[in-house]
């Protein structure tokens, strides 16, 4: 069965404290892996694709990463406003499976 | 601002009855997407369009219909609503139909079923 997991499902961080949050998922013909963020009330917001094993994307303090089972999202010195639920979502041929997410606490 | 909008933003409604979710995808994008958001299940993928077409479907249920029209906007059909079809309902748009993980989320449809 596809299914994709994320944990923590929450993170509280001191801010300038890095961490990882983790996707790990089983899929029949992998298509694609993608991180969103979504804050309270809102859509998901895209990060980044990845496409193959050993691929890695970054973007200001966030830097994912892919594996053959799972990714990482590496938080580099996060700032409150990196507070927010991160998705993790997998495409596989034609269907599209999200993780319940990581909810993101960053503390001043 | 995704540049994808949807309406109603809020929808209150009873059981039995049936509610029409409306999106307009970003300029120039063929492909829409619809999604169920509750509290204990996330995200789930319901159906995806590109360009009129039915693309892909997911976990929708048969009391559930959508369709996009030749102006590519979409709308999302919910009938003989259940107090378990309360949830938040996003559209998303893509520029393509393949590869298409860079999906622009709209801000989403509150329907509460009472």
């Amino acid at each position: 069965e596809d299914q994709v997991t994320q944990s923590p499902e929450a993170l509280r961080l001191q801010e300038g404290e890095s961490s990882s949050l983790n996707c790990s998922y089983t899929v029949s013909g992998l298509r694609g892996l993608f991180w969103y963020r979504q804050d309270p009330g809102k859509g998901p917001e895209f990060l980044f694709t990845l496409y193959s094993a050993g691929e890695e994307k970054e973007k200001e303090r966030l830097k994912a990463t892919l594996t053959k089972k799972e990714s990482f999202l590496h938080i580099t010195a996060p700032k409150p406003e990196d507070s927010a639920t991160y998705l993790c979502a997998v495409q596989a041929v034609d269907q599209f499976y999200f993780g319940t997410g990581t909810s993101l606490t960053v503390i001043p | 601002d995704s540049g994808v909008t949807q309406t109603p933003k809020h929808l209150i409604t009873a059981t039995g009855q049936r509610v029409t979710l409306r999106c307009s995808p970003r300029s120039g994008d063929l492909s829409v997407y619809w999604y169920q958001q509750s509290l204990d299940q996330g995200l789930q993928f319901l159906i995806q369009y590109y360009n009129g077409e039915e693309r892909a479907k997911g976990n929708i249920l048969e009391r559930f219909s959508a369709q996009q029209f030749p102006d590519l906007h979409s709308e999302l059909n919910l009938s003989s609503l259940e107090l378990g079809d309360s949830a938040l309902y996003f559209c998303a748009s893509s520029p393509t139909g393949l590869r298409s993980g860079e999906q622009f989320f709209g801000p989403g449809t509150r329907l509460t079923v009472l």
